[in-house]
């Protein structure tokens, strides 16, 4: 594997399930990411893991939950979602204290909440 | 705090034609500037970078020019494909740290 990769692709979940998406970087970076993107809104920045610190967008909600075990992996885990939580969910790493910091993108998680 | 605004898309373009996408960004001391691009079905990729003024960042046809004096850095390609379809995303990083700040993303739509 090369890259950045995220699983599963697609996930359908009802509101009282409880679900895992994750996330593995192949490419020795130190910061991982998780975004949001939903139709005709801005991409959305939730969680950050800079050097296993966690930065979190306050305005998240709580049903949702990260974890970052290691500079590799990066789980969001969820519980008694909403439907309005329907979008892709983008996970990225980059290499904090670079030059350029770009931001290396995952295919993304396909989430449908019933 | 950090800004960056992108023109409203579509934008929908015959194939062969001439593409601007216009950014221009809100940022304190000398951020490094980005384009971003994600096909259907993909997460964002790096198209190009650049990281101070003047700096022109170029890739797959595409440039974009750092300019510091009027806060921009439009995306420009002289004859677009209809494989270049896609949504476009400029983005800008202060130095010194982690967490950058994206333009709310264009739609290119190249007909044949």
């Amino acid at each position: 594997e090369t890259g950045v990769t995220q699983t599963p692709r697609h996930l359908v979940m009802g509101m009282t399930n409880k679900k895992s998406l994750k996330c593995e970087q192949h490419l020795g970076h130190n910061a991982m990411y998780w975004y949001k993107q939903s139709a005709k809104k801005p991409l959305e920045l939730m969680f950050v893991y800079s050097l296993e610190e966690r930065v979190e967008n306050n305005s998240v909600p709580s049903r949702f939950s990260p974890e970052c075990p290691n500079s590799s992996h990066l789980f969001l885990h969820l519980h008694t979602l909403q439907p309005e939580d329907s979008a892709l969910y983008l996970c990225a790493s980059s290499q904090e204290g670079t030059v350029y910091n770009e931001q290396f993108f995952g295919p993304g998680t396909r989430l449908t909440v019933l | 705090g950090d800004s960056v605004t992108q023109m409203e898309g579509p934008v929908t373009l015959s194939e062969e034609a001439f593409l601007t996408i216009n950014c221009t960004y809100t940022a304190t001391g000398y951020p490094s500037l980005f384009w971003y691009v994600q096909y259907p079905g993909e997460g964002l990729q790096l198209l190009l970078k650049a990281t101070k003024a003047d700096d022109k960042g170029s890739n797959k046809g595409f440039e974009a020019t750092y300019r510091k004096e009027t806060t921009s850095f439009h995306l420009e390609k002289g004859s677009v494909q209809v494989s270049d379809s896609a949504v476009y995303f400029c983005a800008l990083q202060r130095e010194g740290s982690y967490i950058p700040t994206f333009g709310r993303g264009t739609s290119l739509i190249v007909h044949p």
